[in-house]
């Protein structure tokens, strides 16, 4: 049981590039989410699934899109990256909402230069 | 809005000591709380997770208590090891309905044990 797992671990990227990070979980939670946390910061929610097909925005969306269209994976797509998405970023899954407990992946240290 | 506050940001205590780590919250209409640990370079990792109709929980040398109608929790470390270092961070969960907040996070307790 490998439980949320996230690729790559770390990336550079310059102004403008786009890529997709990978977020994965193999619990069946129904709930997932992407969190980005900035240097001294807490994390800040950029988006959530409730279920397959099921996406909602977070507080800090603009920028980014994601898909859910199986259970397992939820993937965060970066579009025109710009260095204010400088961050390292957090998925994470729960079996139901907010009152279940949360299990995070790794994170994913992205640079925009 | 919520809003979370941890104090202290930074704390540093010899071995063996017993600490208190601090969260405040401003709205007290809350499903949960959570406390986390984040290793450096690391995700976070859940450490007890309090419904909104517990006053405490427990794990191990760890005690987290909520008192929702100030608004505070705090996490008691007991006998603290050099292990325990990392940065704590609490969490609390608001109503679904209310949004597209679930949960909103302090910005974390770096904790370091000397030995």
């Amino acid at each position: 049981n490998a439980g949320v797992t996230q690729t790559p671990k770390f990336r550079i990227l310059k102004i403008g590039q786009s890529m997709t990070l990978q977020c994965a979980q193999d619990m069946n939670h129904n709930y997932m989410y992407w969190y980005r946390q900035d240097p001294g910061m807490g994390l800040k929610l950029i988006y959530y699934s409730v279920g397959a097909g099921i996406t909602d925005k977070g507080e800090v969306p603009n920028g980014y899109n994601v898909s859910r269209s199986t259970t397992e994976d939820f993937p965060l797509r970066l579009e025109l990256a710009a260095p204010s998405q400088t961050s390292v970023y957090f998925c994470a899954s729960s079996w139901g909402g907010p009152t279940y407990e949360q299990y995070f992946g790794p994170g994913t240290r992205l640079t925009v230069t | 809005k919520q809003e979370v506050t941890q104090i202290p940001a930074a704390l540093s205590v010899p071995e063996g000591e017993n600490l208190v780590l601090n969260c405040s919250f401003t709205d007290s209409a809350i499903y949960n709380l959570q406390w986390f640990r984040q290793d450096p370079g690391k995700g976070l990792t859940s450490l007890l997770l309090i419904q909104s109709s517990q006053r405490e929980q427990t794990s191990g040398r760890l005690n987290a208590s909520l008192d929702k109608s100030s608004g505070r929790s705090t996490l008691y470390i007991a006998a603290s090891q050099p292990g325990d270092s990392a940065t704590y961070l609490c969490a609390v969960s608001l109503s679904y309905l209310s949004g597209n907040t679930p949960l909103v996070f302090g910005k974390g307790t770096r904790l370091s044990v000397i030995a």
